[in-house]
């Protein structure tokens, strides 16, 4: 009974490439966000979505493009794939949108960009 | 941009020796904080949250925070090698979900 879902786990492509990350979440949760982790381990957030709604988008390039098609899955899609891009990916969820709401991480997507 | 710091580590510890851990945070209005342990190359997992000032305990761990100086804590009593991974602090509030995260600690516990 996995909680929050990610799909592919490994993800290893060319330069230049378009490439989509889906994530599901079966906790009943409103909000789902990206993170992205770089080869630092800094944990840093992307996106978030509340009921299907964009209410965090900080400062990313305009290559990647968050979804939420229902308030149980988010998924990226990235645009021109570059070096720079690789990292691993988790997607999150939380019950709510406000501060004290506890997210809950998925185990990662490792992209790999040649 | 509010800012969470945290000593990259790695803090050493020998096995059943109180471990702890530190943070500092820059936004005087952040309402929630977390830790989250990290092993290598899985997720986040919630360990402990805490919102009030004064220390929280559950089981091994207990987080302390105080606002007045901006600083939160996380002890773990009687440490086990099965805690050896990187802890992450991260801050939320005041102003929506949006948590910040600390580069995280790297702890190792010695047998």
């Amino acid at each position: 009974d996995t909680a929050v879902s990610q799909t592919p786990k490994y993800l290893v492509t060319q330069m230049g490439n378009d490439k989509s990350i889906k994530c599901e979440q079966n906790l009943g949760h409103d909000t789902m966000y990206w993170y992205k982790q770089d080869s630092k381990k800094f944990l840093k957030i992307m996106f978030s979505y509340n009921n299907k709604e964009l209410i965090i988008n900080e400062t990313v390039p305009n290559r990647f493009s968050p979804k939420s098609p229902d308030k149980a899955h988010l998924n990226l899609h990235i645009n021109s794939l570059e070096l720079g891009d690789s990292a691993v990916y988790f997607c999150a969820s939380s019950p709510g949108s406000r501060a004290t709401d506890t997210q809950y991480f998925g185990p990662g997507t490792r992209l790999t960009v040649l | 941009q509010k800012e969470v710091e945290q000593n990259s580590g790695p803090l050493s510890v020998p096995e059943g020796a109180i471990a702890s851990l530190n943070c500092t945070y820059s936004d005087r209005g952040s309402q929630s904080f977390f830790w989250y342990r990290q092993y290598s190359g899985k997720s986040p997992e919630l360990i402990m949250f805490i919102y009030s000032n004064g220390d929280k305990e559950d089981g091994r761990f207990t987080a302390q925070l105080n606002k007045a100086s901006q600083y939160v804590s996380l002890l773990i009593r009687d440490s086990q090698p099965s805690d050896s991974a990187t802890y992450l602090c991260a801050v939320g509030g005041p102003y929506g979900n949006k948590l910040v995260f600390g580069a995280g600690t790297i702890l190792r516990v010695k047998s």
